[in-house]
Order: structure tokens, then C-alpha cells, then sequence
């Protein structure tokens, strides 16, 4: 049972590049999330799905764009990365009002 | 703005105390509450949820929810060197959207 897995798990990009974090559960969750998580901030929202066709902004969606794939599936992409995206970046999914489960995490460095 | 507050600690405890980790709501119409222990370079971790007012308890833990102060709180008996780690509050509206404190990084000394 994999859960939420996603991918990378480490990634460092140029200032202005772009790139797609992934994200895929196998719990048959309607809702999908996206989470940044810096030091000393606890968790934010970035962006979230709560069924399959629909997205939704969360408190800090600048700078991002989503794509719920399937069911299954929920992409988070930053179109021209900056310093200030240097985060720790969470996936997670869930039944409404139930228990989260989160992917692995990604490391993110801007440079 | 719906806010969730959790003092960041450090809290130290000695090992076999109890650790008392608190945590305050700003949204009246809060439904849901949940407690996450996130270890270093991990991901968050269910480990307690409770819905009513009053006390919860599991094994070790224990959830303490009071709706009219707008207060959750979790109790860890007989704590442990294992038990050190970040724990995060995450409280849930009408809608189900969960809003998540900073955490309280929690240091168990042996």
C-alpha cells in the first residue's frame, strides 16, 4: 500500500526555470492538497483539490499552477522559479474532514 | 483570518513526564481537530483527532478539546526519547479546510 508518493524528493533549480512536482494516491481520496512548509510557519495551502475536475487557490497560490490529473493524480508547477519558493513542499490527500496522509516531501532550492 | 497558535518551544521534558502541548483556535465554527507529530525531515504523522468537547484518550496520548475557550490540547504520559518531535495542531472549518499551526517542537531528555 503506497499511500501518497511523490516526486522528486530533492530538487535544486536556476532562478526562472520551471518544473512539475507530482503527486499520486492509491487511497481513493476525492480531496488532493499541496502545502508549502517553511521554518517556523507550520503548513500553508497552496492549492487544493477537493474532487477530481475542480481546483482551488489556498493562502499563498502566487507563483503556482495545478492539474488534477485524475482521481489518482495531482500536479503542483512553478512556471519560472524564484529564491522566495525555497520550501519544503508536502502532497496530501484525504476524505473530507478525515485524517491527511502526505507524500515524502520535496526539498526545493532556488538559486 | 483563521488562525490556529501553537507556542514553538522548544519543550523540554524529562523522560517519563507528561509533556502538555497546547494549541488555540481563532474560527468558532471549527468542526474537527487534529494533532500531527512530525519528526526531522519527515512528513506530518496522524496521532490523535477528536470532534467533541472533553478528553480522548489512545495508549499514551490523550486529546483535550474545550469549544467554548477555543482550546485543544494533547497529553503525553510516560514520555519517551522517541516522543521528540515537532507536533502540529490543525484545526478544521465548516468546510472541512484544515488550518495548521506552526508546531511545537517537543524534546524528551533521558
Amino acid at each position: 500500500n503506497a499511500g501518497v508518493t511523490q516526486t522528486p524528493k530533492f530538487q535544486v533549480l536556476k532562478t526562472g526555470q520551471s518544473m512539475t512536482l507530482q503527486c499520486a494516491q492509491d487511497m481513493n481520496h476525492n480531496s488532493m492538497y499541496w502545502y508549502r512548509q517553511d521554518p517556523g510557519m507550520g503548513l500553508r495551502l497552496i492549492y487544493y483539490s477537493a474532487s477530481e475536475g475542480t481546483t482551488d487557490k489556498g493562502e499563498v497560490p502566487n507563483g503556482y499552477n495545478v492539474s488534477r490529473l485524475n482521481k489518482r493524480e495531482f500536479s503542483l508547477r512553478l512556471e519560472s522559479a524564484a529564491p522566495s519558493q525555497t520550501s519544503v513542499y508536502f502532497c496530501a490527500s484525504d476524505t473530507l474532514g478525515g485524517e491527511a496522509f502526505f507524500g515524502q516531501g520535496t526539498r526545493l532550492t532556488v538559486v | 483570518q483563521k488562525e490556529v497558535e501553537q507556542n514553538s518551544g522548544p519543550l523540554s521534558v524529562p523522560e517519563g513526564a507528561i509533556a502538555s502541548l497546547n494549541c488555540t483556535y481563532s474560527d468558532r465554527g471549527s468542526q474537527s481537530f487534529f494533532w500531527y507529530r512530525q519528526y526531522s525531515g519527515k512528513s506530518p504523522e496522524l496521532i490523535m483527532f477528536i470532534y467533541s468537547n472533553g478528553d480522548k484518550e489512545d495508549g499514551r496520548f490523550t486529546a483535550q478539546l474545550n469549544k467554548a475557550s477555543q482550546y485543544v490540547s494533547l497529553l503525553i504520559r510516560d514520555s519517551q526519547p522517541s516522543d521528540s518531535a515537532t507536533y502540529l495542531c490543525a484545526v478544521g472549518g465548516s468546510n472541512y479546510q484544515l488550518i495548521w499551526g506552526a508546531g511545537t517542537k517537543l524534546i524528551i531528555k533521558p
